[in-house]
């Protein structure tokens, strides 16, 4: 099946730095990946929309300046949160979405833990 | 902003009892999909059911789809202590992008 992987799993930082998340699609070309949030027992929010080779359209609310993302190649894309603040801690989920499958499929990663101290 | 909205938030019941989620939307969709995560994990997809189903079913795992009343349930029979996790469902109202619930927080006591 399917498989996306999100790198690093968990990652603690200091307030100031700079945080990079990778997203892959192991097994297949996703021309459409998904960046989500989400606070504890709360709900999945989406942040972005990246689709390979343009920029990544931002939900509402969302600045642009402050989560960069990159899809690079149909397999890969990445988040940075930029400058981080203890705020910024959440659990980061990528989904990806099969480039030869149907539009209405996502293939969600396992999550990236990210704790701003 | 949030479409769906699952009900009840906090469900705990004993192996073997079937298990009951209901998930509410407000605006018309193109299909709803429901989702399992256990704790600090990613989403595992469970079912999807397009506007025009009513039911459908995957093994021990029904969902039913009412457009009338814009809600969906989805039924776990014979639950099992690995059934433990949080639901959501999620609706696409033709952006084919999903948009979550809050979830429903599911225990089984073995």
């Amino acid at each position: 099946g399917a498989v996306v992987s999100q790198h690093p799993s968990r990652v603690i930082c200091k307030s100031g730095t700079s945080v990079k998340i990778e997203c892959r699609s192991l097994d297949f070309q996703a021309t459409t990946m998904f960046w989500y949030r989400q606070f504890p027992k709360q709900s999945l929010m989406l942040m972005a929309t990246s689709n390979e080779g343009s920029k990544a359209t931002y939900e509402q609310g969302v600045e642009k300046d402050k989560f960069l993302i990159n899809h690079a190649s149909l397999t890969l894309s990445t988040l940075t949160v930029t400058s981080a603040h203890p705020e910024d801690s959440s659990f980061y989920i990528c989904s990806a979405r099969d480039k030869a499958g149907g539009l209405e499929t996502q293939y969600f990663g396992p999550g990236t833990r990210l704790l701003v101290l | 902003s949030q479409q769906g909205e699952e009900d009840p938030q906090a469900l705990s019941i004993q192996e073997g009892e079937n298990a009951t989620m209901n998930c509410s939307y407000k605006t018309s969709i193109n299909n709803l999909q429901w989702y399992r995560q256990n704790s600090g994990r990613g989403l595992v997809h469970l079912i999807l059911i397009r506007s025009n189903e009513r039911e459908k079913h995957s093994g021990r795992l029904r969902v039913t789809l009412d457009t009338s009343k814009k809600s969906s349930s989805l039924l776990i029979t014979a639950s099992r202590a690995a059934d433990t996790a949080s639901y959501f469902c999620a609706t696409d109202r033709g952006s084919y992008i999903p948009t979550f619930g809050r979830g429903t927080s599911l225990i089984v006591h073995p």
